[in-house]
């Protein structure tokens, strides 16, 4: 079954520190990407990043990293020197190339940044 | 370069009236998707246009959603008739064609009482 899998219901984090956000997989197809999303309480999707399965490297984006561990199926997000801004819903997504663009979900994390 | 646009914003309608949702892509991206999500958990693709073509709908419930994409820009999603479970955010997406990044509009949030 293709499922992802958000354990962290919530998570609390102080200014300036960093915080990791978990995110395991279950896929038999070789062919996938991941995602996170940022969902503030606007309730817009931002995309953050992406890493494909195929990618050797971990995927960065200014203060986000991937930390994708193929054998263990995770991707969880870093996000480093956290901001109050950066209280939100992040939601773990994937993609399987050979079925199409559509994206499964994970149930999300709420992230509260404390000042 | 403009979003995702989509209107309206919010919406309120009793059980068993009908309700469109429209979407305007980022321009010159070929793909439009269409998510509900219900409070609580993650988006789920409803239906997915490669411009103006369906490309799955197998989770649409075709007994009272219908969506379309006609000149293969924008896109009109309908529910007719209503029901209680059907209050959530719908959110669309687009990306371009053959690129796997989905950039999602700020969602309709329609409750229905």
């Amino acid at each position: 079954a293709q499922k992802i899998t958000q354990t962290q219901p919530g998570m609390f984090v102080q200014e300036k520190e960093a915080v990791t956000l978990d995110c395991t997989y279950d896929t038999s197809d070789p062919s996938y990407g991941l995602f996170w999303y940022k969902q503030p309480s606007s309730g817009e999707m931002i995309f953050l990043i992406y890493q494909g399965s195929y990618d050797q490297q971990n995927a960065t984006e200014g203060r986000y990293s991937l930390n994708f561990q193929k054998a263990r199926k995770s991707a969880n997000l870093v996000i480093s020197a956290s901001q109050l801004g950066d209280s939100a819903m992040y939601f773990c997504a994937m993609i399987h190339y050979n079925q199409g663009g559509k994206l499964i979900f994970g149930q999300g994390t709420e992230l509260s940044v404390k000042p | 370069e403009a979003g995702v646009a989509q209107s309206p914003r919010y919406k309120i309608i009793e059980k068993r009236q009908s309700v469109a949702f429209w979407c305007n892509p980022i321009s010159g991206h070929a793909t439009l998707y269409w998510y509900q999500q219900i409070l609580g958990q993650g988006p789920k693709l409803l239906i997915q246009f490669q411009n103006n073509g369906v490309v799955d709908d197998s989770q649409l419930p075709k007994d009272r959603f219908s969506a379309e994409r006609l000149k293969g820009v924008d896109s009109t999603l309908k529910i007719q008739p209503a029901k209680l479970e059907d209050s959530a955010v719908y959110l669309c997406a687009s990306s371009l064609w053959g690129q796997e990044t989905q950039y999602f509009g700020p969602g309709t949030r329609l409750l229905v009482l």
